[in-house]
């Protein structure tokens, strides 16, 4: 059974980091059939994929558009888990942050719990 | 990217109805990559049809996908009262992934 255990603030100041960790059980980062995805919700954007990283033969990403200049989401293979980092945000950013696998189907099949992260000074 | 337009916005239905919930993409879903998913109040959503008309992993046979190209219908046959929250369509055929903005069922 995969379970996905999110960590990290709930709370970070505009123009700062937000950083979020995504702790894996049940499979591993390094699956070369699986991808570790970001995914964020709010009430003015909706569910909004933010990014992904996934392992074949090397490490690739791929990130949204609307966050592409400051996001980063990186592979911890020692500690099986991924993080996400987001720089420079505004209270645009406040949103429920949502770690997901997406599996061999193509689909998020599971999810972290959530995070709700709050930029407010 | 592909929009994703869920219709209705609120379906209002009774206990034992037949929900019928649409998805429109923007541009046709390669190979019918689309998913829908169900969302509790404080919950993560949770995976319910894959590849358009698959069903994941024990989920009830009430609920059923159907469509292809670009357009999408999700079907629950006797609404059950935990049925009654909000769903999402989401395609996979193209980064960026993306979604529907949802269709809440609520009892009338």
């Amino acid at each position: 059974q995969v379970q996905l255990q999110q960590s990290g603030p709930g709370l970070v100041k505009p123009s700062q980091t937000l950083s979020l960790t995504c702790a894996i059980s049940g499979d591993s980062v390094s699956s070369d059939t699986a991808t570790w995805n970001w995914i964020r919700q709010s009430p003015s954007r909706g569910l909004e994929w933010l990014g992904r990283t996934y392992y074949r033969s090397k490490w690739y990403n791929d990130y949204a558009v609307s966050v592409k200049s400051r996001i980063s989401i990186n592979p911890d293979t020692s500690r099986n888990q991924v993080s996400l980092q987001l720089n420079s945000v505004t209270p645009e950013d406040t949103a429920v942050y949502y770690c997901a696998r997406r599996d061999i189907s193509g689909c998020f099949d599971y999810w972290g719990q959530g995070t709700l992260v709050t930029v407010s000074s | 990217e592909i929009v994703l337009t869920q219709s209705p916005g609120t379906l209002s239905l009774s206990p034992g109805e037949r929900a019928t919930l649409s998805c429109r993409a923007s541009q046709s879903v390669t190979n019918n990559y689309l998913a829908w998913y169900q969302q509790k109040s404080g919950q993560a959503p949770r995976l319910l049809i894959y590849d358009a008309s698959s069903r994941a992993t024990g989920i009830p046979d009430r609920f059923s996908g159907s469509g292809s190209g670009t357009d999408f219908t999700l079907t629950i046959t006797r609404l059950e009262p935990e049925d009654f929250t909000v769903y999402y369509c989401q395609q996979y055929s193209t980064i960026p992934r993306t979604f529907g903005q949802g269709t809440k069922v609520e009892v009338k």
